[in-house]
């Protein structure tokens, strides 16, 4: 069964204390990780697709990184407002022509001035 | 820019009630998607639509339906509000097998 699982549930850090997030995954024959960021009491917002090992996305602070088991976004010298939760997400194997997701619960991060 | 709006940003409704739920986008998309997000258990897909009068169930399509009669608008329907319903409803869209762009959100309490 296709499923991901994001760690930590919640981050705290200082301003410009740099971390990572992960995303881990198994899905048989990956078609593409989704991040998102998501602000309290908002929809969620795009950040990048990764669709094959060793591929990396950049904005801002964030880096996005791919391998064969996970995905970690990078955050650089954080500052408060990337506080949010970050949401990862993968397609599933699904043989229609449409595009459906799973979704992991998310990462809280917390950025403190 | 992908708008993707959603009729309501709260909403309070009394068990029993039939609420609609009404999504629009502005960017042409074949597909359209409901969620709900609950803390602890992330974004569930209710229902999705790959065209327009098409409909495919997710994973917790249980108590609610859906309308896709216009290519640009999709509708979710709680045919009879439930307590457990309570929860943040997210739409979103997407032209085809790339990313999905959500909808705000609706904030949906029942009594």
């Amino acid at each position: 069964e296709d499923q991901v699982t994001q760690s930590p549930e919640a981050l705290r850090l200082q301003e410009g204390e740099s971390s990572s997030l992960n995303c881990s995954y198994t899905v048989s024959g990956l078609r593409g990780l989704f991040w998102y960021r998501q602000d309290p009491g908002k929809g969620p917002e795009f950040l990048f697709t990764l669709y094959s090992a060793g591929e990396e996305k950049e904005k801002e602070r964030l880096k996005a990184t791919l391998t064969k088991k996970e995905s970690f976004l990078h955050i650089t010298a954080p500052k408060p407002e990337d506080s949010a939760t970050y949401l990862c997400a993968v397609r599933e194997n699904y043989g229609g022509a449409t595009n459906k997701l799973i979704f992991g619960t998310g990462t809280l991060l917390a950025v403190q001035p | 820019d992908v708008k993707v709006t959603q009729s309501s940003r709260y909403l309070v409704k009394r068990t029993g009630e039939k609420v609609f739920l009404e999504c629009v986008q502005d960017m042409d998309h074949e597909n359209m998607f409901w969620y709900r997000q609950d803390p602890g258990l992330g974004l569930r897909l209710i229902y999705f639509s790959y065209d327009v009068k098409m409909k495919e169930k997710g994973d917790i399509p249980e108590g609610y339906s859906v309308s896709r009669e216009k290519k640009e608008r999709f509708s979710l329907i709680l045919e009879s509000a439930s307590t457990n319903q309570t929860s943040m409803y997210l739409c979103a869209s997407t032209p085809g097998k790339e990313t999905q762009y959500f909808g705000p959100g609706t904030r949906l309490l029942v009594l």
